[in-house]
């Protein structure tokens, strides 16, 4: 229950296209669902997050689209470019304080966009 | 604003010894939550710590430890280290942990020979 799902594991796409990856998850009671983005050799950077209270958050290019009911949640990139080829992780927490500071992640998406 | 910093970046080790890693989180920031990222097992996490307090701890055995100073940093251990604990090991500071932002640092690489 403590797991959460990613899709695809790897997707190409091409220069100007969205790239859509997915996550799923058990657990009612997380209710902190960040996005990351990983460089190879370096660290997850924070891309974006949202709370069960909204239904959509956009940031720029990225957005998220999170379905409650469904236990479902979904990175949207626009106008993907090369420079946004990486690793993207999933993640989610709960509140309390067994929880504190603990992250969930998806395995990973490797995304590549093609020129 | 600096970001976290962890050092050092490379470590190669024997089978058997012991390491020990350093976190400087973000000035103000408060937690400290590691990680390991394998290939294999992606991201888990190991434990945090608050208030020089550790909060949380992941299911990773004893011989993976951590302590954090009064000025917030952290430092893991691993003793006894085995072919297995080869991976990246992240550190990831927020405000006070809780489920609110979370910024890592750029990782340790360990090899263990």
């Amino acid at each position: 229950q403590q797991q959460v799902k990613q899709s695809p594991q790897s997707l190409i796409v091409q220069k100007g296209g969205i790239s859509i990856i997915n996550c799923a998850y058990e657990n009612t009671a997380f209710d902190y669902f960040p996005w990351y983005q990983q460089f190879p050799g370096k660290g997850p950077a924070l891309l974006i997050a949202i709370r069960p209270d909204v239904s959509e958050k956009k940031e720029g290019r990225f957005t998220i689209s999170f379905n409650k009911s469904a236990k479902q949640f979904s990175l949207h990139i626009m106008d993907s470019q090369p420079g946004d080829s990486a690793t993207y992780f999933c993640a989610a927490s709960q509140g309390g304080s067994s929880n504190t500071g603990k992250l969930i992640f998806g395995q990973g998406t490797t995304l590549q966009v093609k020129p | 604003k600096a970001g976290v910093t962890q050092t050092p970046r490379y470590l190669i080790k024997t089978r058997g010894q012991q390491v020990t890693l350093s976190c400087s989180p973000i000035s103000g920031h408060r937690s400290v939550s590691w990680y390991q990222q394998t290939p294999g097992q992606g991201l888990q996490f190991l434990f945090e710590y608050f208030s020089e307090t550790q909060r949380n701890k992941g299911n990773f055995p004893g011989r993976f430890s951590g302590r954090q100073f009064s000025n917030s940093r952290s430092e893991m251990n691993v003793s006894t280290l085995e072919l297995g604990d080869s991976a990246l090991y992240l550190c990831a500071s927020s405000f006070n942990g809780g489920n609110t932002e979370a910024f890592f640092g750029q990782g340790t690489r360990l090899t263990v020979v």
